[in-house]
């Protein structure tokens, strides 16, 4: 079955620190990754969407990377701000069918 | 750009009634379409999605239903509601490679 993994569950930084969330997948044909930022209550927004040719790609403070050999992808957030508190999901595409990680919940505290 | 409109953002709904959730598309054609339902401190879980007018895929069996009568245009109905059948549900829509939109999502209640 195809699955999306993500990992830690829950995070917990202190302002201004950086983070790296991590992601592996088993899902194949594999056509794109992608990383979501989602606030409480809401739906999720799109921070960076990677084909399998690309490595690295970024969004200010946020670096996604995909290694489509090892089928895992990290997201790096540098000099968290407060406003960083959300869940982090990543999300594999099969063709027309996105598969969703059950999402990282990270809180930064002051 | 491309907005996913989403209505009403919450409902309370009594066991037993029937719904309907209405999604619409601004902003591009032929999109992709998805219905999520996620519940309380979960993640998401794709309960149908569809590549075109008529065209729907669905991932988990339930007692829920969906169609797409138009191309911009994705309902999520149910004719009898569970208590289970609470939770967030979000429509989402996007083409290919692109970014997927996700609208403000519904927030359903069923007692």
């Amino acid at each position: 079955k195809n699955q999306v993994e993500q990992s830690p569950q829950s995070l917990i930084i202190l302002e201004g620190k950086n983070c790296t969330l991590q992601c592996n997948y088993t899902v194949s044909p594999f056509s794109n990754l992608r990383w979501y930022k989602q606030d409480t209550g809401r739906g999720p927004v799109s921070l960076t969407i990677m084909t399998f040719s690309e490595n690295t790609k970024s969004n200010g403070r946020y670096t996604a990377t995909l290694d489509a050999d090892t089928k895992q992808s990290s997201l790096h957030i540098t000099a968290s701000q407060l406003s960083d508190s959300a869940s982090y999901i990543c999300v594999v595409s099969e063709y027309d069918k996105l598969i969703f990680g059950t999402g990282t919940r990270l809180q930064v505290f002051p | 750009s491309q907005t996913i409109h989403q209505w009403p953002a919450t409902l309370v709904q009594p066991v037993g009634s029937p719904l309907s959730l209405e999604c619409t598309v601004e902003g591009t054609s032929n999109p992709n379409l998805y219905w999520y339902r996620q519940a309380a401190g979960r993640g998401l879980q794709l309960l149908f999605y569809s590549v075109g007018i008529g065209q729907i895929s669905s991932e988990v069996p339930q007692n829920l239903s969906a169609s797409r009568p138009q191309d911009r245009q994705f309902i999520l109905s149910s004719k009898k509601l569970l208590l289970s059948d609470s939770g967030f549900y979000l429509c989402a829509g996007g083409r290919d490679n692109s970014p997927l939109h996700f609208g403000n999502g519904t927030r359903l209640t069923v007692t």
